[in-house]
């Protein structure tokens, strides 16, 4: 069985600052997805990243970065001089890879960040 | 691209009543996502669907929920009878796969149907 945790409930910062959200997994699988999804007030889950488990590489997209490390099960989320826009509840979670079909993703319970001005 | 789409949006009904919830996958996308989302938690998956075919129910309480996707395009969720704790927000999710024979599992979700049983 897959799980995810996010251990950070809920974090508040102000405009500006850099703020990384923690997600650790558990799976016995070798081969597997990771995900980051961001929800807004709206309520729609909006997809920001996909990890392979063979790529440990980090990854940045502006002011959002990754940090995949396999060693310690984590798939760490920072966010560079946040903004308001960025305030949601933001989701990792974990997919196994099955050769011909798809498999479900396993959320955590979710961060809520609130950036203010 | 037009996304998934979800109807209704709110719906508000009486425990012990029925209710059902429908999904129009995005085009194309072979598989098709029922999310249950209990306020402060993270979604969690009720089926699965490829195509028609059932691939994971495992998490469904059969014995009050119904999901079918019949043509393998839109589907229908359905609870009868509802219970005070099935208040959550219904996500549908669709994605394609099959892609080079691995999973390539990029869900693309929709706007929820949002139940509130009283």
């Amino acid at each position: 069985a897959q799980k995810v945790t996010q251990a950070q409930t809920e974090i508040s910062v102000v405009e500006k600052e850099d703020v990384t959200l923690d997600c650790v997994y558990e799976t016995r699988d070798t081969t597997y997805y990771l995900f980051w999804y961001k929800q807004p007030p709206s309520g729609e889950l909006v997809f920001l990243i996909r990890r392979n488990s063979f790529d440990e590489q980090n990854e940045i997209s502006g002011r959002y970065s990754w940090n995949f490390q396999k060693s310690t099960s984590s798939f760490n989320f920072t966010i560079t001089a946040s903004q308001v826009v960025d305030s949601a509840v933001y989701f990792c979670a974990l997919s196994v890879i099955n050769t011909g079909t798809a498999s479900k993703l396993t959320f955590g319970t979710g961060t809520r960040l609130q950036v203010t001005l | 691209e037009a996304g998934v789409a979800q109807s209704p949006r709110y719906k508000i009904i009486e425990k012990r009543q029925s209710v059902a919830f429908w999904c129009n996958p995005i085009s194309g996308h072979a598989t098709l996502y029922w999310y249950q989302q209990i306020l402060g938690q993270g979604p969690k998956l009720l089926i699965q669907f490829q195509n028609n075919g059932v691939v994971d129910d495992s998490q469904l309480p059969k014995d009050r929920f119904s999901a079918e996707r019949l043509k393998g395009v839109d589907s229908t969720l359905k609870i009868q009878p509802a219970k005070l704790e099935d208040s959550a927000v219904y996500l549908c999710a669709s994605s394609l796969d099959l892609v080079g024979g691995l999973s390539y599992n990029e869900q693309f979700f929709g706007p929820g149907t949002r139940l509130t049983v009283l």
